[in-house]
């Protein structure tokens, strides 16, 4: 199980977001993954193995942990950012989404 | 550039079957593996099944186990989704997703099919 925190989080353009992700079992870092849903659109890839930037993901997005604490940060947030977000690990089956952090503008 | 059209849902009553299709192309589909994923309205992510690149090897979700069956026809370029017995909680958009390499992460969504189950 992931359990995401906080559940919403409301910030203002040019904040920074912290994302939290906790897994109930240790999970190997090349399968933490975060994916970006905006309504109407498909999900879309973020950070995979962790740490690592999908291809045109901006440098203001960055993931962070290990074992079973992991973490998304924006450092600046944009109006584009505002979505809601999450976590996905694929170390154990059935893999596994968090219940997602909304992040919205405060 | 890579596309994934999914298509078939429609309203369909409880206990009753429906088949999704995943129609893709900007890649070679025999060499990836894919997977379908659902949103329930209201609610979050769900990874619903998974499937190799020759078809040998599928995986599901616990909630779905024995009543869905995930196949592919690589002839076709397309991935489907066979769902029987149906219930109220299987109402969601489905998407299907792709990998760059190996099973995961997902690079690539479609736009998602909405399927409900009601009576």
């Amino acid at each position: 199980v992931l359990t995401q925190s906080p559940g919403t989080l409301s910030l203002s353009p040019g904040e920074r977001a912290t994302l939290s992700c906790r897994a109930s079992q240790s999970v190997s870092s090349d399968f933490l993954d975060w994916y970006q849903h905006k309504p109407g659109q498909a999900p879309r890839l973020l950070i995979y193995g962790t740490s690592s930037r999908a291809t045109g993901i901006p440098d203001r997005f960055s993931g962070s942990g290990s074992g079973t604490d992991f973490t998304l940060t924006i450092t600046r947030l944009e109006p584009e950012d505002f979505a809601v977000y999450y976590c996905q690990q694929t170390a154990h089956s059935p893999w596994t989404f968090g219940q997602g952090t909304k992040v919205e503008i405060k | 550039d890579v596309q994934l059209l999914e298509s078939g849902g429609s309203l369909v009553q409880p206990g009753g079957s429906l088949r999704l299709s995943c129609a893709v192309s900007g890649f070679t589909f025999s060499n990836s593996a894919m997977s379908w994923v659902r949103q329930a309205p209201g609610k979050g992510l769900d990874w619903v099944s998974a499937i190799s690149r020759t078809g040998e090897h599928t995986y599901y979700g616990d909630s779905v186990k024995g009543r869905f069956t995930i196949s592919r026809d690589n002839s076709k370029n397309t991935l489907y989704l066979h769902m029987n017995s149906l219930r109220a909680e299987d109402t969601a958009v489905y998407y299907c997703a792709r990998p760059d390499s190996g099973w995961t992460p997902f690079n690539s969504w479609g736009q998602g099919t909405l399927v409900t189950v009601s009576s």
